[in-house]
Parts: C-alpha cells; sequence; structure tokens
C-alpha cells in the first residue's frame, strides 16, 4: 500500500510570508503527527490529529496551526514566516492513537525560509 | 518535563563490531518506548518498539532492545554491525495518556567496511 505522502517535497520562501503543507497518511490511518526536524533542535512534535480533533499540541507559537480533513489528509500552516522556521516538517500516520503499532513516517516537506 | 537522553551522538564501528546504543527517559509512569532508524536519505522508520510484556524485544535487521525499567533504560543492540546499517539512530518515548512521541537527540553510526 501507498506510504504517507507529504507534499511539496522542497519549498522556499521569503520571511514574513506564510506557507501551507500537506500530508496524504496511509489508508485506513486515522492519525496524523506533524514533526519539526532540525539540525541543532531534534526532532520536536508539533501535534497530532485524530478523525478530525487535535488531540495535543507541542510548544510552538501559535503561527504553527494545522487540521485534518474527513478522509483523514491533513494540512499544516505557518504563518509570518521566520528565518528559524526553516526545518524538514515530517509527517506520521498511525491507525491508532499514540502510535501502539509504530508510526510511519513520510520523506518531508524540507522549508527554507530566506 | 520528559526527556530522552541518548548518550552517544557519533559512533563509529567496523563491520561485525556489536553494537549497543544507550537511551535513557526520565519518567516514572507508563511508557511506551521506540527505536526509529533513519538511512541517509531516507525516511525514517520503525526498527523496534515496546508497550509491555516481554522486556526484551526483536525488531527488524537483527535489531533489539531491552527494556530495563529500574534503569529508566531502553538500549538498542545488535550483536554483529554490517556496512548497511550506517544511519542515525533516534530512541522515541510516549507516555500513558499523552499522545506526543518525545525524542532524543539521534546517534549517528558509521560503519567501516
Amino acid at each position: 500500500k501507498a506510504g504517507v505522502t507529504q507534499t511539496p517535497r522542497y519549498l522556499i520562501k521569503t520571511r514574513g510570508q506564510q506557507v501551507t503543507l500537506s500530508c496524504s497518511p496511509i489508508s485506513g490511518h486515522r492519525s496524523v503527527s506533524w514533526y519539526q526536524q532540525t539540525p541543532g533542535q531534534g526532532l520536536q512534535f508539533l501535534f497530532e490529529y485524530f478523525s478530525e480533533t487535535q488531540r495535543n499540541k507541542g510548544n510552538f507559537p501559535g503561527r504553527f496551526s494545522g487540521r485534518q480533513f474527513s478522509n483523514s489528509r491533513s494540512e499544516m500552516n505557518v504563518s509570518t514566516l521566520e528565518l528559524g522556521d526553516s526545518a524538514l516538517y515530517l509527517c506520521a500516520s498511525s491507525s491508532t492513537l499514540q502510535g501502539a503499532r509504530g508510526y510511519t513516517f513520510g520523506s518531508g516537506t524540507r522549508l527554507t525560509v530566506v | 518535563a520528559q526527556s530522552v537522553s541518548q548518550h552517544n551522538h557519533h559512533v563509529i564501528l567496523s563491520e561485525a563490531a556489536s553494537l549497543e546504543l544507550g537511551c535513557n527517559y526520565s519518567y516514572g509512569g507508563t511508557v511506551n518506548l521506540f527505536w526509529y532508524v533513519q538511512y541517509p536519505g531516507q525516511h525514517l522508520q520503525l526498527l523496534l518498539k515496546y508497550f509491555s510484556g516481554d522486556p526484551l524485544v526483536k525488531g527488524i535487521k537483527g535489531f533489539e532492545a531491552e527494556f530495563i525499567k529500574s534503569k529508566f533504560s531502553f538500549n538498542l543492540r545488535k550483536p554483529s554491525v554490517q556496512w548497511s546499517d550506517t544511519a542515525e539512530y533516534f530512541c522515541a518515548v510516549n507516555t500513558g495518556g499523552n499522545y506526543q512521541l518525545i525524542w532524543g537527540a539521534g546517534t549517528k553510526l558509521i560503519i567501516k567496511p
């Protein structure tokens, strides 16, 4: 079956702009989590959605938001981009909350803010 | 706050050497434990996980990990590494009732052929 699909793969934006990233989970997976990966901070949890509801949120400012649609696809939005938002954004899906069977990760979206 | 520590940021081994990567977490309650691997240019993949039962869990590609509750540890082991094991390894934890994974900083493993 198809894996977790993230689009776009690469993105370059200017400071102050906003960006929307998309994630299509594995068919049948209802949980989608988002992570930010940077060389300095490592992997940091952004939020998790399950059945269109945000179940948990990490310690990121309100500029970071997300949503999940009825088909489990998820989007994450970052407004008023800052240089420090440059990172690899990873999406992970699971068939259950807490990733009881483990999470499957996408290849990520590499965001560069200039 | 809960945290996960991976003691070695870089490990260099020769092929056929034995491997042990340390992982310690700080949380006194029920935990779910994971090891993920990221091969060069690829996405994160689940190596193995522990939820309950036998504290010695076996994963893919000959890896295993042992959960020692008294030591708050979940070390990853492999008896004989191969060049293809060159990758970055991440330990992660989530706690009962909390849905977010807390990640270690990762260990970059380089296997010399």
